[in-house]
């Protein structure tokens, strides 16, 4: 299985701020790296497919970049709905898998 | 509209067996992926299995395999995760997710379900 290490796992930030959250697979998985927002109590939401594909609706401010093994997922300009957590997800090969997540938090 | 519903919570015993469902409309069911996802309280998404409701071509993980069955009804736009004997460690949210591609391969979640939250509990 290919493992998806996400960090930091948590976050503080501010309103404003640049956020900066990295994925790193075991092996090289091409561009095959999605990105999703879950907010409490809800399912999570598609923002990034493909590595740096924004899904339809979602606000520019969040981008994703990266290749191979190493990848990041910005939001450029943190919101207050922007508060959650996130995950990347690989689907290079089965089973698909799941990074930890990161939970941004209000400082 | 594109949409995933999923059947009510369940508050089952350990041992019993249970049926969860997600209708999907809006779209033509049996061209894209069906993914289960289970996410236990206060931790991360797991990926269970998927399945092609056009072929019922199913793929588990090998977490779970073995432990739930993935099944769909085509005629009636509805996939199914089911176990016959649950234990504790079953308590969960369940979501079911459609792969955006339809092709031979899922890549993304596109849409979720609403999840079911399945108790176990004696």
């Amino acid at each position: 299985d290919i493992q998806m290490t996400q960090s930091p796992s948590s976050l503080s930030a501010s309103v404003g701020d640049r956020v900066t959250i990295t994925c790193q697979a075991s092996q090289g998985i091409s561009n095959s790296l999605n990105w999703y927002q879950q907010k409490p109590g809800k399912a999570p939401k598609l923002l990034i497919y493909h590595t740096s594909n924004l899904e339809t609706g979602v606000p520019s401010r969040f981008s994703g970049s990266g290749s191979g093994t190493d990848f990041t997922f910005t939001v450029s300009s943190l919101q207050p709905e922007d508060f959650a957590t996130y995950y990347c997800q690989q689907f290079h090969n089965l089973p698909l898998t799941f990074g930890g997540g990161t939970k941004v938090e209000i400082k | 509209e594109v949409q995933l519903v999923q059947s009510g919570a369940e508050v089952k015993k350990p041992g019993e067996s249970l049926k969860t469902s997600c209708k999907g409309s809006g779209y033509r069911f049996g061209s894209y992926w069906i993914g289960w996802v289970r996410q236990m309280p206060g931790k991360g998404l797991e990926w269970m299995g998927i399945i092609y409701p056009g072929d019922s071509d199913i793929r588990y993980s090998p977490s779970f395999e073995g432990r739930v069955t993935i099944s769909v009804d085509k005629s009636i736009n509805t996939a199914y995760l089911q176990w016959s004997r649950l234990k504790a460690s079953d308590t969960a949210m369940y979501y079911c997710a459609r792969s955006r591609r339809h092709s031979d391969s899922p890549d993304a979640f596109d849409i979720w379900g609403q999840g079911t939250m399945v108790t176990v509990s004696s």
